[in-house]
């Protein structure tokens, strides 16, 4: 089955202690992206990457990382993580970025105190 | 950052009854997007319309895309509890970002 896949689904931690959410897919696309999304403010993008070894930030980067050393994974690292950063988190990908469909993973909620 | 308005924000209408969800800007998007996302998973597309004037269907929903690609509307007929949900819609920007704009939801629930 075509999917991507969060884990873990639900977080909470402590401010500080580096966390790593991480996402896969099978679909062997190129472009993939982490995303945010708040209450009021809707979806907003973290980071994407167009391929392995490219990545560059989106709208909203500051106190993230990632990476994407595979095609099929790309983690979101939080070093240290704020209570600011709790959020429902979501990965997703797709055959070429604008035009063409997102599949999303189920999100990542995580509460940061 | 481009931005998408959606209106209105929540909708809470009987089965049976018509809507439209609007999403409109001041930047011209290449294509625009409508999600639908249900409680507890990520959003799925249900259309991607690309040309200024464009109308698409699906079953009870219509799609429409603006003549100067700005704004895009979803109208729902005789919508049913399964529309239940919150509709987002997402603008590819037609200056060439990678960095796709979504609009803040319109939370839509419909009562049996």
């Amino acid at each position: 089955e075509a999917q991507v896949t969060q884990n873990p689904r639900y977080l909470i931690t402590v401010t500080g202690k580096k966390l790593t959410v991480t996402c896969s897919q099978n679909m062997n696309h190129e472009y993939m992206s982490w995303y945010r999304q708040d209450p009021g403010l809707g979806l907003r993008q973290i980071y994407y990457s167009m391929n392995v070894e490219v990545t560059d930030k989106g709208d909203v980067p500051e106190g993230y990382k990632v990476s994407r050393k595979e095609k099929r994974n790309f983690p979101l690292i939080l070093e240290s993580p704020s209570p600011n950063q709790t959020s429902l988190y979501f990965c997703a990908s797709s055959v070429e970025r604008r035009d063409n469909e997102q599949f999303f993973g189920p999100g990542t909620r995580l509460t940061v105190l | 950052t481009q931005l998408l308005e959606q209106s209105p924000q929540f909708l809470s209408i009987q089965e049976g009854e018509n809507l439209t969800v609007y999403c409109n800007s001041s930047s011209v998007f290449s294509s625009l997007q409508w999600y639908r996302q249900e409680p507890g998973e990520g959003p799925v597309l249900l259309v991607t319309v690309v040309t200024g004037g464009e109308v698409k269907k699906l079953k009870r929903l219509t799609f429409q895309f603006g003549d100067a690609r700005k704004d895009s509307s979803l109208h729902i007929t005789a919508a049913q509890p399964g529309d239940t949900g919150l509709y987002l819609c997402a603008g590819a920007s037609s200056g060439g970002s990678y960095i796709p704009t979504f609009g803040r939801g319109t939370s839509l629930i419909v009562h049996p």
